[in-house]
């Protein structure tokens, strides 16, 4: 079946330029992630959607990004006034619950801020 | 201290050989745990959960040591193909779904 789905596959954008990258999970799966992975670096939790519960944003490193979760299915998450630090592969993770740790991984956006 | 320590490796062995890798944990009252593989520019994919009594798949065996806080890889006759980094997962437990991922170790086979 079809797996988790991410785009754009690669983002180049202008420092201060807002961007939004979208996910799409695996049908059925309740259970949404965000994560960050800097070049060489490990994953960095960014934010978690369990279902209709208040998304768990203790991630998220400032006010300028944000994700939402349209009808229990795709994802978006938005960087405004994006700075270079900024770059990094961006991953979403869609598992079923409640075995929420099972998770399944998207391709990732690679994002650059030039 | 981190929550999920690994050595990043590289680790260089030839093909064939045993390799073995551990993680720590700081949290005692982790409950669940897990290894991921990552190819180079790929995602990471689930190896295998990691029980109590430990489990093997095949030429991978995983274990937990409690006690130390601790929880090993071991991969058997390695081939080229096992060349990645390998992620340790911890889950806290108690209802809490989100789970910490490691920086990884990488492993590079040689023929």
């Amino acid at each position: 079946g079809a797996g988790v789905s991410q785009s754009p596959s690669n983002k180049v954008t202008e420092k201060g330029k807002d961007v939004e990258l979208r996910c799409d999970p695996i049908s059925g799966h309740t259970a949404l992630y965000w994560y960050r992975q800097s070049l060489g670096q490990g994953l960095e939790f960014l934010i978690y959607f369990q279902g209709n519960s208040a998304p768990d944003k203790s991630g998220l490193p400032s006010d300028r990004f944000s994700a939402e979760r349209t009808g229990g299915s795709v994802s978006t998450l938005t960087i405004q006034r994006t700075q270079q630090e900024d770059s990094a592969v961006y991953l979403c993770a869609s598992s079923p619950s409640p075995r929420a740790y099972e998770q399944y991984f998207g391709p990732g956006t690679r994002l650059t801020v030039t | 201290r981190k929550e999920v320590e690994q050595d990043p490796g590289p680790f260089n062995v030839p093909e064939g050989a045993t390799v073995a890798f551990n993680c720590t944990y700081s949290n005692s009252a982790s409950q669940s745990f897990f290894w991921y593989r990552q190819d180079c520019r790929k995602e990471p994919k689930l190896l295998m959960s990691v029980y109590s009594s430990g489990n093997e798949d095949g030429r991978f065996t995983a274990q937990l040591n409690r006690a130390s806080q601790y929880i090993s890889l071991l991969i058997r006759d390695s081939k080229l193909s096992d060349s990645a980094t390998y992620l340790c997962v911890v889950n806290r437990g108690g209802g809490y779904q989100k789970v910490t991922f490691g920086t990884g170790t990488k492993l590079q086979v040689i023929p």
